[in-house]
C-alpha cells in the first residue's frame, strides 16, 4: 500500500499561472479532503469530497477548485495563482463507517511558492 | 461548533523529560479524539486516540486520555527524546467526517 500519495513535492509558480495537484489513494477511503499550512495557523480545509463525483467547500475556498472523478484521485486546482496561495498543502482521506472513529490519512505535502 | 484549543509553543525540553501538551476541545455529543505527530518535512500522522469518555490513547510511550468532565485529552510522556521533536496536533471528530484541529504545538528537545 502506498497510502496517500501527492503530485507535485515542490513547485514554483509566476503569478497568473494556473496548476493542479494530485492526490491519490489505494485504500479505497471514501472521503478526501485539501488542505492548506502556513504558520502560525495550523490546518485550513480547502475542499472536500463525501464520494466519487462530488466535491464542497471547506474553510478557505477562494481561489481553488477541485474535482473527483475517480475514487481514488482528488485533483485541486489553481486557475490563477497569487502570492497569497504560498504555502504548503496537504491532502488527506478517510474511510467511511462508526460515526468519525477512523482517522485521517495524510499524503506528504506539496510545497508550492507563487512569486 | 466544535472547537480544538492546544497550548502555544514552542515547547523547549532537555531529553529524558516529562512532557505535557493541553488540549481542551468543545463539541456536541461524543466525539472521538486524537493526536496526530507531524515530523519536519512530512505530512501528519495519528499518534493515538480515543473514541468515548475514560478511554486511554496510548503508542510510542505517549499516553492522552479522553476526560468528558473537563473536556480535555492532555497528551504526555514520561521521557522524551530527540527524535520527538516534532509538530503535535490534537483533533476531533464529531461524526460530521469533517474533523476539528488545534493549531498545533511544535516541541523542541534538546539533548
Amino acid at each position: 500500500n502506498a497510502g496517500v500519495t501527492q503530485t507535485p513535492k515542490f513547485r514554483v509558480l509566476k503569478t497568473g499561472q494556473s496548476m493542479t495537484l494530485l492526490c491519490a489513494q489505494d485504500m479505497n477511503h471514501e472521503y478526501m479532503y485539501w488542505y492548506r499550512q502556513d504558520p502560525g495557523m495550523g490546518l485550513r480545509l480547502i475542499h472536500y469530497s463525501v464520494g466519487e463525483g462530488t466535491t464542497a467547500k471547506g474553510e478557505v475556498p477562494d481561489g481553488y477548485n477541485v474535482s473527483r472523478l475517480k475514487k481514488q484521485n482528488f485533483l485541486l486546482g489553481l486557475e490563477s495563482a497569487a502570492p497569497s496561495q504560498t504555502s504548503v498543502y496537504f491532502c488527506a482521506s478517510l474511510p467511511l463507517g462508526q460515526g468519525g472513529t477512523y482517522e485521517q490519512y495524510f499524503g506528504p505535502g506539496t510545497r508550492l511558492t507563487v512569486t | 461548533g466544535n472547537s480544538v484549543t492546544q497550548m502555544e509553543g514552542p515547547v523547549t525540553l532537555s531529553e529524558e523529560a516529562f512532557l505535557t501538551i493541553n488540549c481542551t476541545y468543545t463539541a456536541t455529543g461524543y466525539p472521538s479524539l486524537f493526536w496526530y505527530v507531524q515530523y519536519p518535512g512530512e505530512g501528519l500522522q495519528l499518534l493515538l486516540k480515543a473514541t468515548k469518555a475514560d478511554d486511554k490513547g496510548s503508542n510510542k510511550g505517549f499516553e492522552a486520555t479522553y476526560r468528558k468532565e473537563t473536556t480535555s485529552f492532555h497528551l504526555e510522556k514520561g521521557s522524551v527524546q530527540v527524535s520527538d521533536s516534532a509538530v503535535y496536533f490534537c483533533a476531533l471528530s464529531g461524526g460530521s467526517y469533517i474533523p476539528t484541529f488545534g493549531r498545533g504545538t511544535s516541541l523542541i528537545v534538546h539533548p
